[in-house]
């Protein structure tokens, strides 16, 4: 069964780059219809997606967001990443790494189907 | 300000059945699936529902979705003490190239 584990600080000061790491095991990063998303959730607010990438680095990012986030994969150690930058208080959250599948065919079907989790990271000085 | 609304909260007693409805616009529920996730406290979403009206594998009969237009909603009848949760839907949004997701409502089983 594919497992996805969330790994990096859980403690930030402002300004610094959140950075964080998911890795997979017991399954391949590299497959066709598969994106690997992040999606967070502040204390007592709801999930918010912050972005998707597929094993060539292909990337979907959430709009609002977009000018600080930067995903990246590495096929060799079934790792993906995503740096966010100038971090405040309101980055604090907990982040979750998920299998995202995403295919296109007449509709756009999306469902982050297998979770990580999830990692609390406190942005406080 | 999410873009799909959900209400914030529901309510109902074992054994009755609830409905939560997701409200979006022509470039998400409107062009396509929604999906369904439960989220209990402290523990990651579970994909409940997908394609609309699809339960996942191993998911109970007493949960089902359905989606008209710009809506959708998720029925869970016959309620018990572990369906106590946040609910969440979700849907691609052709106009941010991105996920969207509800706001969650939270439902208590009294």
């Amino acid at each position: 069964q594919l497992q996805l584990q969330e790994s990096g600080p859980g403690l930030l000061r402002p300004s610094e780059t959140l950075s964080l790491t998911c890795t997979v095991s017991a399954g391949s990063i590299s497959g066709d219809s598969y994106y690997w998303g992040w999606i967070r959730q502040p204390p007592g607010k709801g999930l918010e997606w912050i972005g998707s990438i597929d094993y060539h680095g292909n990337t979907y990012y959430n709009s609002s967001l977009r000018s600080r986030v930067t995903m990246s994969v590495d096929t060799s150690q079934n790792q993906y990443s995503v740096k966010l930058k100038s971090v405040t208080a309101a980055d604090t959250a907990v982040y979750y790494c998920a299998r995202h599948f995403l295919r296109h065919s007449g509709y756009y079907e999306d469902a982050f189907d297998i979770w990580g989790q999830g990692t609390m990271v406190t942005v406080s000085s | 300000q999410s873009v799909l609304t959900q209400p914030p909260s529901a309510s109902g007693t074992p054994g009755q059945g609830v409905t939560i409805s997701c409200s979006g616009g022509r470039y998400n529920l409107g062009s396509n699936y929604v999906y369904w996730y439960q989220k209990l406290p402290g523990t990651a979403p579970k994909l409940l529902i997908q394609r609309n009206d699809q339960p996942r594998s191993g998911v109970p009969d007493r949960f089902s979705g359905s989606k008209s237009g710009t809506s959708a909603s998720l029925a869970i009848s016959g309620l018990r003490s572990e369906d106590e949760a946040e609910y969440y839907c979700a849907a691609w949004d052709d106009s941010v190239s991105g996920v969207v997701f509800g706001g969650g409502t939270k439902l208590t089983v009294l």
